[in-house]
């Protein structure tokens, strides 16, 4: 069966602090790792990552993949408040296109 | 602006009452999607339909039924509510080509709960 396990599930920081966000996944027929940002309605797309070792960022987020021992890691450096959201990962699978979810985890960034 | 269209957003359900969401899309993506969120739980997929004519069960489909009724619009139908239906409940869509920049887009999603 598809899984993606997040860690930690919840997480409390000060501002200006950097978090580690973890995934691990065993899917079939893996095509893509994604990462998703929640605040109080729908997710919106991070980053997508394909290939291992290559690091993407956008301002202080950055994220990589690792295929052969199977995870990724969303950084976020210099923590604001209006980081705080859940943060989902999600593998896209090749059949039928679809996308599983992990629990996701909730990032609550003290003042 | 282009994207994913749900409706209602907010609903009240009694117990064994009937309703149908809707969700139309205008991207001309090939593939939709419903799932559903609950606190600690994710989003886990209820129903999908990878292009126009076809619908698949996913992770948690028992309660619910799905039409794609063309290719923009799919619907996802409660024939009897019960109180663990009351979710958040979000509408994706997607194309092979969409998916290489944005994955999914998804709708802004309907706050379902059954009494």
């Amino acid at each position: 069966e598809d899984k993606v396990v997040q860690s930690p599930l919840s997480l409390v920081v000060h501002e200006g602090d950097t978090v580690t966000l973890n995934c691990s996944y065993e899917v079939t027929n893996f095509r893509s790792l994604l990462w998703y940002k929640q605040e109080k309605k729908a997710p919106t797309f991070l980053f997508m990552l394909t290939s291992s070792g290559i690091e993407k960022k956008s301002g202080r987020l950055s994220s990589i993949l690792d295929k052969k021992e199977l995870f990724s890691i969303l950084n976020i450096t210099a923590t604001q408040t209006g980081d705080s959201a859940i943060y989902l990962c999600a593998v896209l699978v090749n059949r039928d296109d679809k996308i599983i979810f992990g629990k996701g985890t909730r990032l609550h960034i003290l003042p | 602006n282009a994207g994913v269209t749900q409706t209602p957003k907010f609903q009240v359900l009694k117990t064994g009452q009937s309703m149908t969401l809707q969700c139309a899309q205008d991207m001309n993506h090939n593939s939709m999607y419903w799932y559903r969120q609950d606190p600690g739980m994710g989003l886990r997929l209820i129903y999908y339909s990878a292009s126009e004519g076809t619908t698949d069960k996913g992770e948690v489909p028992n309660g619910y039924n799905v039409s794609r009724l063309n290719k923009r619009e799919f619907s996802l139908r409660l024939e009897s509510a019960a109180p663990s239906q009351t979710s958040v409940y979000f509408c994706a869509s997607s194309s092979r080509q969409a998916q290489f920049y944005a994955g999914y887009t998804f709708g802004s999603g309907t706050r379902l709960t059954v009494v």
